[in-house]
């Protein structure tokens, strides 16, 4: 089965400065990749979601970007926080082999302050 | 577009009593529905999930859920629910899109006293 790995688990970071959130999948290949944030501990949003290598979906326009530099890796990236970017970041993947009506997997989450 | 409504935030019951948490949906064609489990601080967990077949789907921990397809519902329940069930608990209708996404409900937040 998948594992998910996410770092760092808790970020401090000034308005302004830029961030690289880190997710990597084990335990299987060629998984579709997702990004979301999670508000205040409530309701999830998708920000990106990836099928395959250098391939990345917006959902929501704003000041994150996201890239798949390899099979297994997505990375969320950021030139200049905002306060409002703070938040609980979940990566999560999915293995379309593995049936297309089968769940996602979630990572264990960054929790994201900018102050 | 797919919708899910979870339309409790919060859902308070004793111990040793059973539990519900109520969800809606809407999608086009056919729905194919989770329920997701999250502990403070934690990634979300699956719990259980209806493609197809029997109304009555079990999952993990004790909890299964019943899909209703005339009324659109997809509600979750235990029979006797435990402290340690106290969560925030989400449901998801898959979107029918390239792409497997879901499309999460609001939350419910679950409340178990001793």
């Amino acid at each position: 089965s998948q594992t998910i790995h996410q770092w760092p688990a808790t970020l401090v970071q000034p308005v302004g400065s830029p961030l690289s959130l880190e997710c990597t999948v084990e335990g299987t290949s060629n998984p579709n990749l997702y990004w979301y944030r999670q508000a205040a501990g409530r309701g999830l949003q998708l920000l990106f979601y990836s099928v395959g290598i250098g391939q990345i979906s917006s959902e929501v326009p704003q000041n994150l970007s996201a890239s798949r530099p390899q099979d297994r890796q997505f990375i969320l990236s950021s030139k200049k926080l905002l306060l409002s970017d703070s938040g609980f970041y979940l990566c999560a993947c999915h293995t379309p082999t593995s049936g297309p009506y089968n769940e996602q997997f979630f990572g264990p989450g960054t929790r994201l302050t900018v102050l | 577009a797919q919708s899910v409504a979870q339309p409790e935030d919060q859902v308070n019951v004793a111990e040793g009593n059973p539990l519900t948490v109520k969800c809606t949906y809407s999608v086009s064609g056919n729905p194919y529905l989770f329920w997701y489990v999250q502990y403070p601080n934690r990634g979300l967990q699956f719990l259980l999930k209806y493609i197809t077949g029997d109304n009555l789907v079990k999952g993990s921990y004790g909890f299964e859920a019943e899909f209703n397809k005339s009324q659109t519902s997809f509600h979750l329940k235990k029979p006797s629910a435990l402290v340690s069930d106290s969560a925030l608990y989400f449901c998801a209708v898959r979107d029918g899109a390239a792409g497997n996404k879901l499309t999460f409900g609001g939350g419910t937040r679950v409340l178990v006293k001793p």
